[in-house]
């Protein structure tokens, strides 16, 4: 059964720093691009970040560009995100996701971990 | 960039009726569009993608259609486990410059 795990939410401070992750189970982690998704709280899903499957490409949404790096670790099926020079409107749940296809990027996502909250607050 | 709009922002359906729901691209994406469904307090769930191929384990009751920018889900006969938001997602030009995703319809009982 796949399944995803993020960890690593929690209040943080503007400007404040906070690493999440997502721990993949019951797929072949290392052969499928994987992404970050967020949500605000009451507002629909905002597309973040992807990564390929073996963590040389990258990309961001614009907002984050700058501020955010995502990476993976293979060998512990392990997802990252690096978010800096947090913001108040960096709050939201953030949900890692996984590519339909291996290989290659579809950019869409066929399963969902069950998301993290970040708070952005003084 | 290319623009994501679902109709309506809410719909109120009767249990055993239709449900018909809109998301429009603001320029082609030809087929590549998704749907998801999300309940309250839980992740979206992959429905359709490739604009009308039914997701692994998604009942036969759901089915996409169009391609181009006009695109519907159709629910042909609700069931009290479908009533949640739906989000349709371009997936055809990545990275997207403005948000992939629509802004959701909440599919509500009447």
């Amino acid at each position: 059964e796949v399944q995803l795990v993020e960890s690593g939410g929690g209040l943080v401070q503007p400007g404040g720093s906070l690493r999440l992750s997502c721990a993949a189970s019951g797929f072949t982690f290392s052969s499928y691009w994987m992404h970050w998704v967020r949500q605000a709280p009451g507002k629909g899903l905002v597309w973040v970040s992807r990564i390929n499957s073996d963590g040389s490409s990258t990309s961001y949404a614009d907002s984050v560009k700058g501020r955010f790096t995502i990476s993976r670790d293979n060998a512990k099926n392990t997802l990252y995100l690096q978010m800096n020079s947090l913001r108040a409107e960096d709050t939201a749940v953030y949900y890692c996701a996984r590519d339909l296809e291996r290989w290659q990027p579809l950019n869409f996502f066929d399963y969902w971990g069950q998301g993290t909250l970040v708070t952005v607050s003084s | 960039e290319i623009v994501m709009t679902q109709s309506p922002a809410t719909l109120s359906v009767s249990p055993g009726e239709r449900a018909t729901l809109s998301c429009r691209a603001s320029q082609s994406v030809s087929s590549n569009l998704a749907w998801y469904q999300q309940k309250p307090g839980q992740a979206p769930r992959l429905l359709i993608y490739g604009a009308s191929t039914r997701a692994t384990g998604i009942p036969a009751r759901f089915s996409g259609s169009g391609s181009g920018t006009e695109f519907t889900l159709t629910i042909s006969s609700l069931q009290s486990e479908d009533f949640a938001v739906y989000y349709c997602q371009q997936y055809n030009n990545w990275p997207p410059a403005a948000d992939t995703f629509g802004q959701g319809t909440k599919l509500e009982i009447k």
